[in-house]
């Protein structure tokens, strides 16, 4: 039972556009959320995070949505950039109220930004 | 700060061979993480410690895998013997409270 979805398996943009990343959750008791970045043969790097008593977190470029009555998160890039052109990974977790800190992830979207 | 180091970063072993993965986390993380990358799977963890104690290992898939961490500098995750099935991708993470999550490069493995 996959508890974190991403649905969408890639995604191409062009370059200076906005980018939408979508991800999808099933366990309610889930309230911190994070995206992650990963290039190939590196590891997935912090990108931006989200607490559940917020709706929205902004970082630069970079904006995290969260919708909990439909356990739904969105990242948001604006402008778009070649270099963003990665595996974006959304994950999950229940810490600290479910004392575990461990993170559930989603398969990832493969973006590709245009030039 | 060198990050979560692990090693080796690639390897090619033969069915059936042992093979040891290993990690040092970031200096001051109490906790440690083991995930696998697979394209049908994801990633996925495997098992974690917290203050070098095993927490969870659900997601050790069977008694072929083993993962040990007998101090706060060093974990290794085994595997023996190893099958084809056990190719992918096995990173290493870490983390202080559940805050600063940082991963490893990972050690890419191929079983023949």
């Amino acid at each position: 039972d996959q508890q974190v979805k991403q649905n969408s398996p890639s995604l191409s943009v062009q370059e200076g556009r906005i980018s939408i990343l979508n991800c999808d959750y099933t366990n309610s008791m889930f309230d911190y959320f994070l995206w992650y970045k990963k290039y190939p043969a590196e590891g997935p790097t912090f990108l931006i995070s989200i607490s559940s008593i917020k709706d929205k977190n902004e970082d630069g470029r970079f904006t995290v949505f969260l919708n909990k009555s439909a356990k739904h998160l969105s990242l948001h890039i604006v402008p778009s950039q070649p270099g963003d052109s990665a595996v974006y990974f959304c994950a999950a977790s229940d810490y600290p109220q479910g004392g575990s800190e461990k993170l559930v992830f989603g398969k990832g979207t493969k973006l590709t930004v245009n030039p | 700060d060198a990050g979560v180091i692990q090693s080796p970063r690639h390897e090619v072993t033969e069915m059936g061979q042992e093979v040891t993965l290993r990690c040092k986390p970031i200096s001051g993380h109490n906790s440690l993480f083991w995930y696998r990358q697979t394209m049908m799977r994801g990633l996925e963890l495997l098992i974690y410690f917290n203050n070098n104690v095993p927490i969870d290992d659900s997601g050790m898939p069977e008694d072929r895998f083993s993962a040990k961490m007998p101090n706060a500098s060093f974990s290794t995750l085994k595997i023996q013997p190893s099958e084809p099935r056990d190719s992918a991708v096995y990173f290493c993470a870490s983390s202080w409270q559940g805050d600063g999550y940082t991963f490893g490069s990972g050690t890419r493995l191929t079983v023949v």
